[in-house]
């Protein structure tokens, strides 16, 4: 199984609800990464996790909330969203940090109203 | 820091035309280089990747070369399709981890026409 797999694949929210962005890989990878991407942009890093630890948050607002329950699950937890919050989000993975090329998920299409 | 650049697209190409799309990089230490291509409304996909200097990744009729001495792994292939349409980015993955996972470069745009 080469594939990271998102859900939902779309998602429509108001800035008042909660709702959770989910990912998963069965590859064996040791990392695992969240990514913006805004149109006609590359991606953002948001938050990166090794050996299900948060090892990187690039400085990114509370209402994103991360959480790796283990090895093959990653989800992002959102809460009070702004409109400018809607973008693309790729989940992405791969062997260990750093170096190894990443894996990408098909993302969710997030819409803040 | 570490940093990828690409050229500006979009970059307009009739069927069976050569492509390049170049790449420079700026990094500290000898990093890997990846090319990744987004089709409309997916996710990214490697496409090809080089962890040495002069090594050549390929795929699909995509071709680059690591050249450390013009810090580059520009994209080529011999003869583009419709399907071959989509953005491309360029991106380095640093040995030191430091703060980032991989540097992406801004994107180009391809558009074949028929």
């Amino acid at each position: 199984d080469t594939e990271v797999t998102q859900t939902p694949k779309h998602l429509v929210m108001g800035m008042t609800n909660k709702k959770s962005l989910k990912c998963e890989q069965h590859m064996g990878h040791r990392a695992m990464y969240w990514y913006k991407q805004k149109a006609k942009k590359p991606p953002e890093l948001m938050f990166v996790y090794s050996y299900e630890k948060l090892s990187i948050n690039e400085s990114v607002p509370s209402r994103f909330s991360p959480e790796c329950p283990n090895s093959s699950l990653l989800n992002l937890h959102l809460h009070a969203l702004q409109p400018e919050d809607s973008a693309l989000y790729l989940c992405a993975s791969s062997q260990g940090q750093g170096t190894h090329e990443q894996f990408f998920g098909p993302g969710t299409r997030l819409t803040v109203l | 820091g570490d940093s990828v650049t690409q050229m500006e697209g979009p970059v307009t190409l009739s069927e069976e035309a050569f492509l390049t799309i170049n790449c420079t990089y700026t990094a500290t230490g000898y990093p890997s280089l990846f090319w990744y291509v987004q089709y409309p409304g997916e996710g990214l996909q490697l496409l090809l990747k080089a962890t040495k200097a002069d090594d050549k990744g390929s795929n699909k009729g995509f071709e680059a070369t690591y050249r450390k001495e013009t810090t580059s792994f520009h994209l080529e292939k011999g003869s583009v399709q419709v399907s071959d349409s989509a953005v491309y980015f360029c991106a380095l993955g640093a040995k030191d981890t430091g703060r980032r996972a991989l540097t992406f470069g801004s994107g180009t745009r391809l558009q074949v026409q028929p």
